[in-house]
């Protein structure tokens, strides 16, 4: 089946830095991948659409100068947390779609621990 | 807007115990309800998935049937094991929408 990759699996910065999470499509090309955020015990948050060769689309109250994306090809988007501060330590999760038959089916990365000191 | 609700977890059956989780929604128009299933140290994967009321989504056992009536889509298995030990997701999209509205998850443990 598809595969969806994320790199790194986990990551530790020190506050005020930046983080780049990359997320790839292995074996399909994606013109669409969306950035997704899980705290603990709760649900997963859709935090932006990315698209290749355009601006990304950010949810309601995301900030996109704090989380920037760029979908450089058909198979990476990266997601950058600039200025890191402990309340954007997260799981961060990435999909893209791929048609299937008649509808595109959702593959997700495996998630990136982001843990700001 | 849209909205999933899910049973709270976390859920502990013995091997071979009937299996239920609720999920009901709220979304405009007819959206197309799912179950992703997270297993530990990998990326969530759809488990059954169905588009239109009365719709039965099915995959390894489980089952959930779309009821507009109820706003629901419940995942049952009649005999769960060890191996469906797992975080499982409630979502929903509207057509033609590939974004995903997530309920907060179900952590399902089942022991010998």
């Amino acid at each position: 089946g598809a595969v969806v990759s994320q790199h790194p699996s986990r990551v530790i910065c020190k506050s005020g830095t930046s983080v780049k999470i990359e997320c790839r499509s292995l074996d399909f090309q994606a013109t669409t991948m969306f950035w997704y955020r899980q705290f603990p015990k709760q649900s997963l948050m859709l935090m932006a659409t990315s698209n290749e060769g355009s601006k990304a689309t950010y949810e309601q109250g995301v900030e996109k100068d704090k989380f920037l994306i760029n979908h450089a090809s058909l198979t990476l988007s990266t997601l950058t947390v600039t200025s890191a501060h402990p309340e954007d330590s997260s799981f961060y999760i990435c999909s893209a779609p791929r048609k299937l038959a008649s509808y595109n089916e959702q593959f997700f990365g495996p998630g990136t621990r982001l843990t700001v000191l | 807007g849209n909205s999933v609700t899910q049973m709270e977890g976390p859920v502990t059956l013995s091997e071979e115990a009937f299996l239920t989780i609720n999920c009901t929604y709220t979304a405009t128009g007819y959206p197309s309800l799912f179950w992703y299933v997270q297993y530990p140290g990998e990326g969530l994967q759809l488990l059954l998935k169905a588009t239109k009321a009365d719709d039965k989504g099915s995959n390894k056992g489980f089952e959930a049937t779309y009821r507009k009536e109820t706003t629901s889509f419940h995942l049952e298995k009649g005999s769960v094991q060890v191996s469906d030990s797992a975080v499982y997701f409630c979502a929903l999209s509207n057509f033609g929408n590939e974004k995903l509205t997530f309920g907060t998850g179900t952590r399902l443990t089942i022991i010998p």
